[in-house]
């Protein structure tokens, strides 16, 4: 069955750094793969879309890529802030594409 | 003003009641759909429903029913609430699959259930 893996230990970082965050999937191939942001007690809300034949998206100090490969995305927060600290949740369509599948998310943590 | 909303936002309920979560949403989206959180879990699909004479099983429908009492919204029920129940649950939408071909949700902001 199709799995997702994020870390599920939080990352730490100061302040102005890059955080990068990874996302693992196994048992297929989908056609795109989302980012979302989610801060305690919140609904997820949704930051990136990038679709299989794209290698890397950007949307200001966030950046994602996509190795269809090694079945892995990677998510970085470039100059990161303490207002980045939150929870960030891959999420993927399944097989047939009708409905989403959301990784347990990886907590974030900037220091100022 | 928000476009998905979720009522009430927090409850607590005692073992055996009837409980009814509601969703409404103004992005004129067909598809709605109903997760519960839980720590460590992540999110987890209970019922969706593409339209609204269309409703189906997630993962973990036993002990929850839904409605689409139209459009726009869309509601969970749990006949007999079970301790096991407490969690945050968040009811969300996205357009058809074939405007856009991809399924990006939108969230309401949760309603946080305590069974006690």
């Amino acid at each position: 069955s199709q799995k997702i893996e994020q870390n599920s230990e939080a990352l730490n970082i100061q302040e102005g750094k890059t955080a990068t965050l990874t996302c693992n999937y196994t048992n297929y191939s989908p056609a795109y793969l989302q980012w979302y942001r989610q801060d305690p007690g919140r609904g997820p809300v949704f930051l990136l879309l990038i679709r299989e034949n794209e290698k890397e998206k950007r949307k200001e100090r966030l950046k994602v890529t996509f190795d269809t490969t090694l079945k892995q995305s990677l998510f970085h927060i470039t100059a990161s802030q303490p207002a980045d600290s939150a929870t960030y949740l891959c999420a993927l369509p399944n097989t047939g594409g009708f409905k989403t599948i959301f990784g347990a998310g990886t907590r974030l943590f900037v220091k100022a | 003003d928000a476009d998905v909303t979720q009522t009430p936002r927090n409850r607590i309920t005692k073992t055996g009641k009837r409980i009814m979560l509601e969703c409404s949403q103004t992005k004129g989206h067909d598809r709605m759909y109903w997760y519960r959180q839980d720590p460590g879990l992540g999110l987890r699909l209970i019922y969706y429903s593409f339209d609204v004479k269309d409703i189906n099983k997630g993962e973990i429908s036993d002990g929850y029913s839904v409605s689409r009492q139209a459009q726009a919204k869309f509601s969970l029920s749990l006949e007999s609430a079970i301790p096991n129940q407490t969690a945050l649950y968040f009811c969300a939408t996205s357009p058809s699959i074939l405007t856009g071909r991809t399924d990006t949700q939108y969230f309401g902001p949760g309603t946080r259930l305590t069974v006690l």
